[in-house]
């Protein structure tokens, strides 16, 4: 099955400066890699997504890129804020109706310094 | 729209007690997952449900059983609770449409139900 390992597990960055987190997967059939943010004691939320005929998608001060033939892909976030402050989940998937399992990596507790 | 909705939101078992925990969504989805989050391991995927009367092991099963209800639930049991769950879990729904518009294959997750088992 799919293996996704997910670097650093805790990250601080000084308010204005970029994150950047990176995942790296097993499987290559996987064709879907989202991105999910939880903020303290709250349910994960969908933040970004990319699917692999896509190099790199961008919204706002978010950006996902993916590298197939390494097998990984990266959240940048630029001009981090305090409300960036949460746990940031990568996870894997291959795509196709009637499966649509998601594995997910370890987490990264991302805290914005003021 | 409530979305996804758990009961209950925390609960206390003894060892070898017996539980059910509950989900429900509101969106029409025909996709329903239940998952576990410990400390340190992520979210890890117990059981899914692709569509109304069908349901498949995730990476986590043992200990657990599921029935898809209907579209709208989809429910969680421990026929004997060990310390070993003691863990948060959410349940999660989602219409995956493959590749038609972004977000399409989103999760939508439920608030997540505490369980302590002592």
């Amino acid at each position: 099955g799919e293996n996704v390992e997910q670097h650093p597990s805790t990250l601080s960055v000084q308010e204005g400066d970029s994150a950047v987190i990176k995942c790296t997967y097993s499987d290559s059939a996987s064709n879907y890699f989202p991105w999910y943010k939880q903020e303290l004691g709250k349910r994960p939320q969908l933040i970004i997504d990319i699917r692999s005929n896509v190099g790199e998608k961008k919204d706002q001060r978010i950006a996902v890129t993916l590298n197939k033939t390494a097998k990984h892909f990266s959240l940048h976030i630029t001009e981090t804020q305090p409300e960036d402050s949460a746990v940031y989940f990568c996870a894997a998937s291959s795509i196709n109706f009637g499966n649509e399992k998601l594995t997910f990596g370890t987490g990264t507790r991302l805290t914005i310094i003021p | 729209n409530a979305g996804v909705t758990q009961t209950p939101k925390f609960q206390v078992l003894k060892t070898g007690q017996s539980m059910t925990l509950q989900c429900a969504q509101d969106m029409n989805h025909n996709s329903m997952y239940w998952y576990r989050q410990d400390p340190g391991m992520g979210l890890r995927l117990i059981y899914y449900s692709a569509s109304e009367g069908t349901t498949d092991k995730g990476e986590v099963p043992n200990g657990y059983n599921v029935s898809r209800l209907n579209k709208r639930e989809f429910s969680l049991r421990l026929e004997s609770a060990a310390p070993s769950q003691t863990s948060v879990y959410f349940c999660a729904s989602s219409d995956p449409r493959g590749w038609t518009s972004s977000n399409d294959n989103e999760q939508f997750f439920g608030p997540g139900t505490r369980l302590t088992v002592l």
